[in-house]
C-alpha cells in the first residue's frame, strides 16, 4: 500500500523560532501534496496545495511567508513554520496523491506542533 | 454555510447497536465522496469509498443521495473498537484533489 511518512511526529518550540516539517511519500511518487490543519475538536482544514518543483497554493486566510512550503522532489514536501506563535500549536498533516492513481490519497501520520 | 455538514455527536451506543450518521454538501458538482475514521491524535484513515448505487463492506454500510446531496453511514454490531470520530469527506470538482472534510461525527460504543 501507499505509505506517507511525516517528520517530527511532535515538537515543542519555543515563542519566535521556525519549526520545519517534514512529509514523504516513501514508496510512490507524488506531483501534488496537501497540508493541513487541525485545531482540537475541529476538521482537517486545508491550508496549501504543494506542486512538485512549482510555488504552492494557499488557501484564503493562510500566510504564504509564514507558512513556507517546498516540494522539491516527487516524495518529499516540506512546510516550514516561521517565527511559531503559541496559536499556531496545532495538528499538521500531510497526504498525497500517487502520481499513477490522481483519485486517491494517502495521509502521514500528523505532525503534533506546541509552541510555548 | 459549511461545505460539508455533519452532526457532532456524541453518539453513545451500546455494543451490538446500530448506528447511522449523516452528512450533506453544499457543490451539487462535487465527484466523489467518502467516509474516514480518525482516532484521537492521529491521522484520518480511509473508512470507505461512497457510491451512487451504495456500497456495504461488512458491518459498514454507505449511501449516496445525489438529489439531496446527502450522504450516509450505517453501522451494524457496533464493536467497541468502532469507537471513533467518523468523517464525511468531499472530493470537490476544482481539479486540485484536495478533500474538503466535514467536522465529524463522534461515536463512543459502550459496553
Amino acid at each position: 500500500g501507499a505509505v506517507v511518512s511525516q517528520h517530527p511526529s511532535r515538537v515543542i518550540c519555543k515563542s519566535g523560532t521556525s519549526v520545519k516539517i517534514e512529509c514523504r511519500s516513501l514508496d510512490f511518487q507524488a506531483t501534488t501534496m496537501f497540508w493541513y490543519r487541525q485545531f482540537p475538536k475541529q476538521s482537517l482544514m486545508l491550508m496549501a496545495t504543494s506542486n512538485e518543483g512549482s510555488k504552492a497554493t494557499y488557501e484564503q486566510g493562510v500566510e504564504k511567508d509564514k507558512f513556507l512550503i517546498n516540494h522539491a522532489s516527487l516524495t518529499l514536501s516540506t512546510l516550514t513554520v516561521t517565527s511559531a506563535h503559541p496559536e499556531d500549536s496545532s495538528f499538521y498533516i500531510c497526504s498525497a496523491n500517487p502520481h499513477r492513481r490522481p483519485n486517491e490519497q494517502y495521509f502521514g501520520p500528523g505532525t503534533r506542533l506546541t509552541v510555548t | 454555510r459549511k461545505e460539508v455538514e455533519q452532526d457532532p455527536g456524541p453518539f453513545n451506543v451500546p455494543e451490538g447497536a446500530t448506528v447511522a450518521f449523516n452528512c450533506t454538501y453544499s457543490n451539487s458538482a462535487s465527484q466523489s465522496f467518502f467516509w474516514y475514521r480518525q482516532d484521537c491524535r492521529k491521522e484520518p484513515k480511509l473508512l470507505m469509498s461512497v457510491y451512487s448505487s451504495g456500497n456495504e463492506d461488512g458491518r459498514f454500510t454507505a449511501q449516496l443521495n445525489r438529489a439531496s446531496q446527502y450522504i450516509s453511514l450505517l453501522i451494524r454490531d457496533s464493536k467497541l473498537s468502532d469507537s471513533a470520530t467518523y468523517l464525511c469527506v468531499v472530493n470537490p470538482p476544482t481539479g486540485r484533489r484536495a478533500l474538503t472534510f466535514g467536522s465529524g461525527t463522534r461515536l463512543q460504543v459502550q459496553p
